[in-house]
């Protein structure tokens, strides 16, 4: 069972360069999530997609944008990275949207250096 | 706002030993959600308690809710080291346009040394 799979595992940036963080996930989730998460900052919701067709911003959405390419995929992009942007990015995957009980399932993550 | 506070933030104790971790809040929360994320990985779901006062064990660990949900603990009997990693724990917050996006602690980081 895959789960919820993220590429790539690392990256390393230029300033000013774009990229974009792929993630899908194989059980048949309705709500997506981009979170990154930082030293001293925990983990920061960057955007989210309660379900397909659908996207909400989150806690730190400035420099990047999302697209809910179809259920199982969601993907985000850095359009002009910064050093700022250097974090461990992970996406995340409920059933439906949280709710009292409701489980995140994570990916492995993207380590991401911004130079 | 709701915050989660959690403690200690870091522990290294040698294998054998107990422990207790603990997340702490102002604001009362209908659940939370204990998480632990090894090095290289994703945080992995431990256990949701949603009663106050409740109690759920996992092996060695055993995690309590507040009475007042307010605040929950994670003890750990017998450490080992498998048990090492960064310990999450997670509430939903209710904001004003009813989103509903989960708080995140800082986390507590154990270290069980053999």
């Amino acid at each position: 069972n895959a789960g919820v799979t993220q590429t790539p595992k690392f990256q390393v940036l230029k300033t000013g360069q774009s990229m974009t963080l792929q993630c899908a996930q194989d059980m048949n989730h309705n709500s997506m999530y981009w979170y990154r998460q930082d030293p001293g900052m925990g983990l920061r919701l960057i955007y989210y997609s309660a379900s397909e067709g659908t996207t909400d911003k989150g806690e730190v959405p400035n420099g990047y944008n999302v697209s809910r390419l179809n259920k199982r995929e969601f993907s985000l992009r850095l359009e002009s990275a910064a050093p700022s942007q250097t974090s461990v990015y992970f996406c995340a995957s409920s059933v439906r949207e949280l709710v009292k009980d409701e489980k995140l399932f994570f990916g492995s993550g993207t380590q991401l250096s911004v130079l | 706002t709701q915050l989660l506070e959690q403690s200690p933030q870091f522990l290294s104790i040698q294998e054998g030993e107990n422990l207790t971790v603990y997340c702490n809040s102002s604001s009362v929360f209908s659940s939370l959600q204990w998480y632990r994320q090894e090095p290289g990985e994703g945080p992995v779901l431990l256990v949701t308690v949603v009663t106050g006062g409740e109690v759920k064990k996992l092996k060695r660990l055993t995690f309590q809710f507040g009475d007042a949900r307010k605040d929950s603990s994670l003890h750990i009997t017998a450490a080992q080291p498998g048990d090492t990693g960064l310990y999450l724990c997670a509430g939903p917050s209710f904001n004003a346009g009813n989103n509903r996006k989960l708080i995140w602690g800082l986390g507590t980081s154990l270290a069980v040394n053999p």
